[in-house]
């Protein structure tokens, strides 16, 4: 469950799992998403996007899933490495904004 | 193709001094955003600039926080005075273009502590 204070929510996984990782959005106008991953003493790096009009969409080795009804979205990361542990932050932007609005994050730890 | 810099990457003051921190964009970007990441937290707009007039600085503290991108290109970030709570990772992202599917690209970030 979700933490308060300084600790984020903590997904560990072994590595070659399946990683799922979840985060709620706010803003019903919101219409594009943007998964960001960020490593310890770096700044967030762009994963995948979506936008509203579509509900899946697949890179390579992760797939975002959007649900508008419960205002939800996921990252899935396939045959989960040691070099994907980070923090991961799902973003969200409305009407054509430029500016994301980030969400709380979850750190991923991949246990060899 | 270099990615956005920012220095220093570490600043340790006593509040009440201050501090500037300094971003250069990747090349031909024409959009700047200064961005506040307080631990565990995702990161909080501060300003946004389109070449060197200021978009959006709605979330700037102005009565202590400062910015300039005098020439479009380089930025500078200031805080004076410094407070406890300004202890953070201060990033710099750019972008080619401040469309709403336009990727920003962030920099190391500068991580100031305040005592």
């Amino acid at each position: 469950g979700e933490s308060v204070g300084l600790h984020l929510p903590t997904l560990s996984v072994q590595e070659g799992d399946n990683s799922i990782i979840n985060c709620a959005y706010s803003n019903s106008a919101s219409d594009y998403f943007i998964w960001y991953k960020q490593e310890s003493g770096k700044g967030p790096q762009f994963i995948i996007d979506i936008r509203s009009n579509m509900d899946k969409r697949q890179g390579q080795r992760v797939t975002v899933l959007l649900n508008k009804t419960v205002k939800h979205l996921s990252l899935q990361i396939a045959a989960t490495q040691p070099g994907d542990s980070a923090v991961y932050f799902c973003a969200e932007k409305a009407g054509g904004s430029y500016i994301p609005t980030f969400g709380r994050g979850t750190s991923l730890i991949v246990h060899p | 193709e270099a990615g956005v810099a920012q220095s220093p990457r570490y600043k340790i003051i006593e509040k009440r001094q201050s501090v500037a921190f300094w971003c250069n964009p990747i090349s031909g970007h024409a959009t700047l955003y200064w961005y506040q990441q307080i631990l565990g937290q995702g990161p909080k707009l501060l300003i946004q600039f389109q070449n060197n007039g200021v978009v959006d600085d709605s979330q700037l503290p102005k009565d202590r926080f400062s910015a300039e991108r005098l020439k479009g290109v380089d930025s500078t970030l200031k805080i004076q005075p410094a407070k406890l709570e300004d202890s953070a990772v201060y990033l710099c992202a750019s972008s080619l273009i401040p469309t709403a599917q336009e990727t920003q690209y962030f920099g190391p970030g500068t991580r100031l502590l305040v005592l």
